[in-house]
């Protein structure tokens, strides 16, 4: 069974439409993220949630909202679609606290390609 | 703040090359250290990790030491092979952070 499965895998759209990425987790994490995947393979976090409650959003564009229905479940939605938002965006978890070292699980990507 | 530096790709080697990629972090606690791997057209794989200083992971041959004293976590393996072509990632996770911050990532071709 696929720990961090996140679909569609592959998304070809159209500059303006709207478009969701779904995750689900089945490691029992409490702790999700998004992370963007540029062209020059430069990984950036973009959310982070733990128990349902966002706790890091860096300095994404309000067109990128995340929502989580549960802990196990992190989607993203993108409004809008512009040709920069053509990446591959990651899905990730893991189980806090991060003091400890917690490895973060990621899934296979999403590749979002706008034209 | 946080950041990891990874020497520059691409490296190229002969199958059964020694393999150093180079990796260096500045943190402002205890973080943990992590090596990535993603292969061509997939996800991102956990290699190896360590968690404290003179910590040593280690995974499919690879290897990296945590040394504190010179901030590094370089990523080793003894002979590669033509499957060990693909993109490797250093990071790190800072004491109290949740996010993962990672270096620029160094592709590896492997040539038979």
């Amino acid at each position: 069974d696929t720990a961090v499965s996140q679909t569609p895998k592959y998304l070809v759209t159209q500059m303006g439409n709207d478009k969701s990425i779904k995750c689900e987790q089945n490691l029992g994490h409490d702790t999700m993220y998004w992370y963007k995947q540029d062209s020059k393979k430069f990984l950036k976090i973009m959310f982070s949630y733990n128990n349902k409650e966002l706790i890091i959003n860096e300095t994404v564009p309000n067109r990128f909202s995340p929502k989580s229905p549960d802990k196990a479940h992190l989607n993203l939605h993108i409004n809008s679609l512009e040709l920069g938002d053509s990446a591959v965006y990651f899905c990730a978890s893991s189980q806090e606290p991060a003091s400890s070292g917690n490895t973060i699980y990621f899934g296979e990507g999403s590749w979002l390609t706008v034209v | 703040g946080n950041s990891v530096t990874q020497m520059e790709g691409p490296v190229t080697l002969s199958e059964e090359a020694f393999l150093t990629i180079n990796c260096t972090y500045t943190a402002t606690g205890y973080p943990s250290l992590f090596w990535y791997v993603q292969y061509p057209g997939e996800g991102l794989q956990l290699l190896l990790k360590a968690t404290k200083a003179d910590d040593k992971g280690s995974n499919k041959g690879f290897e990296a030491t945590y040394r504190k004293e010179t901030t590094s976590f370089h990523l080793e393996k003894g002979s590669v092979q033509v499957s060990d072509s693909a993109v490797y990632f250093c990071a790190l996770r800072d004491t109290g952070f949740q996010k993962l911050v990672f270096g620029t990532g160094t592709r590896l071709l492997v040539s038979p």
